[in-house]
Parts: C-alpha cells; sequence; structure tokens
C-alpha cells in the first residue's frame, strides 16, 4: 500500500505571496490532518478533514485553510506569506475511530523571504 | 501553553544500553498517548501507543510506561541501537481519538556505536 505522498516536497515563496500544498492519504483512509513543525515550537495541529468537512482546527490564522476533495486528497492554502510560516508542512491520514495511529507523509518544506 | 512537554532535547546513549525518554502532560483529558520517531527528511513514523487503562505496554525493544497521577510517561528501548538515533516526538489524544495529536517538541536521541 502505497504512504502518504506531499507535493511539492520544497518551495521557496516571497513574503505576501500565497501557496498551496498537497497531500494525498494512503488508500482507503478517510482522514487528513495537518501540522506545521518549526525548531521552536515542533508539531502544531493546524486542521483536519474529514469527508471534506473540517472537523477540528487549531490555533492558526486565517490565513491557512484547507479543503478535501471527494477522493480524500486535500490540499492547504496559506495566504499572504509571512517570514514566520517558513516551517515543514505535514499531512498525516488515518481511519477516525478508536485511537487510530496516523500516518505521516514526509512534509513539504516551505522557506518564505 | 505547552501541555505536552519533553523536557530533554536531547539524549545521548552507548549502543546496548538502554535509552529512556520522558514525557510529561498537563491535560487530563488525555487518554491516549503515541511515541512517534523521525529521521531527517522524512515525516514521523509511529512507534508505540499506550492506553490510559494502561500501565505499561511492549513491542519488541520498545516499551512505554504510564504514570497516570504523576502525569508522566516514558519510553525504554532496550538494547539501543544506532539505527534508532532520531528524534522523538512524545502525542497525546483524547478520549475517542480526535484525530487532533497533540506533541511534545521532542527528544533527538544519539546512540553511539
Amino acid at each position: 500500500k502505497a504512504g502518504v505522498t506531499q507535493t511539492p516536497r520544497y518551495l521557496i515563496k516571497t513574503r505576501g505571496q500565497q501557496v498551496t500544498l498537497s497531500c494525498s492519504p494512503i488508500s482507503g483512509h478517510r482522514s487528513v490532518s495537518w501540522y506545521q513543525q518549526t525548531p521552536g515550537q515542533g508539531l502544531q495541529f493546524l486542521f483536519e478533514y474529514f469527508s471534506e468537512t473540517q472537523r477540528n482546527k487549531g490555533n492558526f490564522p486565517g490565513r491557512f485553510s484547507g479543503r478535501q476533495f471527494s477522493n480524500s486528497r486535500s490540499e492547504m492554502n496559506v495566504s499572504t506569506l509571512e517570514l514566520g510560516d517558513s516551517a515543514l508542512y505535514l499531512c498525516a491520514s488515518s481511519n477516525p475511530g478508536a485511537y487510530n495511529e496516523q500516518f505521516f507523509g514526509p512534509g513539504t518544506r516551505l522557506t518564505v523571504l | 501553553d505547552q501541555q505536552v512537554k519533553q523536557n530533554s532535547p536531547s539524549l545521548s546513549v552507548q549502543e546496548g544500553r538502554i535509552s529512556i525518554l520522558n514525557c510529561d502532560y498537563t491535560n487530563s483529558m488525555f487518554d491516549y498517548f503515541l511515541w512517534y520517531k523521525k529521521y531527517p527528511a522524512e515525516g514521523p513514523t509511529f512507534l508505540i501507543s499506550i492506553s490510559s487503562i494502561k500501565d505499561k505496554n511492549e513491542d519488541g525493544r520498545f516499551t512505554v510506561f504510564l504514570n497516570k497521577s504523576a502525569k508522566h510517561l516514558s519510553l525504554h528501548i532496550v538494547p539501543s541501537q544506532p539505527g534508532d538515533s532520531a528524534v522523538y516526538f512524545c502525542a497525546a489524544d483524547t478520549q475517542g481519538g480526535s484525530e487532533k495529536l497533540v506533541f511534545g517538541k521532542g527528544t533527538k536521541l544519539t546512540v553511539n556505536p
């Protein structure tokens, strides 16, 4: 079974631009979660989608948004990029239920100049 | 407010010895705990988990201990191997599996040959 894939793997943008990251979950997984990893803050939860609906949201500004398609693939968008948005963005998929572990993709490394 | 804390940013042990990684949490609603291992340029990989109804869970060389009264858990790796060198993240979830994991900031384990 193929793992979680994320595209692109690396991205360089400038302040004020916007960016869209893509995530394809493991086949059959219907929940997709997004996390931001920075050296100072560790992994922080952004949001989670299930059946094209956002079910959970972390404490991030509205510049961060996402969506999920009918095939469970997900995208996240960051508008008006700031230097502090430079981070590794990780996507994880799972089948919701009691305590199913999440499987992570390799991440997208975003650098904002 | 950091709900999951890994107070040791790094740990160095000799091959063949025991590695003990610690994690503390503050939120009493957490009742499921996971450990992930992360190599550079890869996403976190699920290692082992424990439910709050247990105080110990073993999987091969990896054992997780949970002390609910102290809100403390630890991961023991015996014997440690050079391939175990990675960053280890402790994560917590709430009842029913919210798909919203709360992570610690990680401990970098180095196992010296």
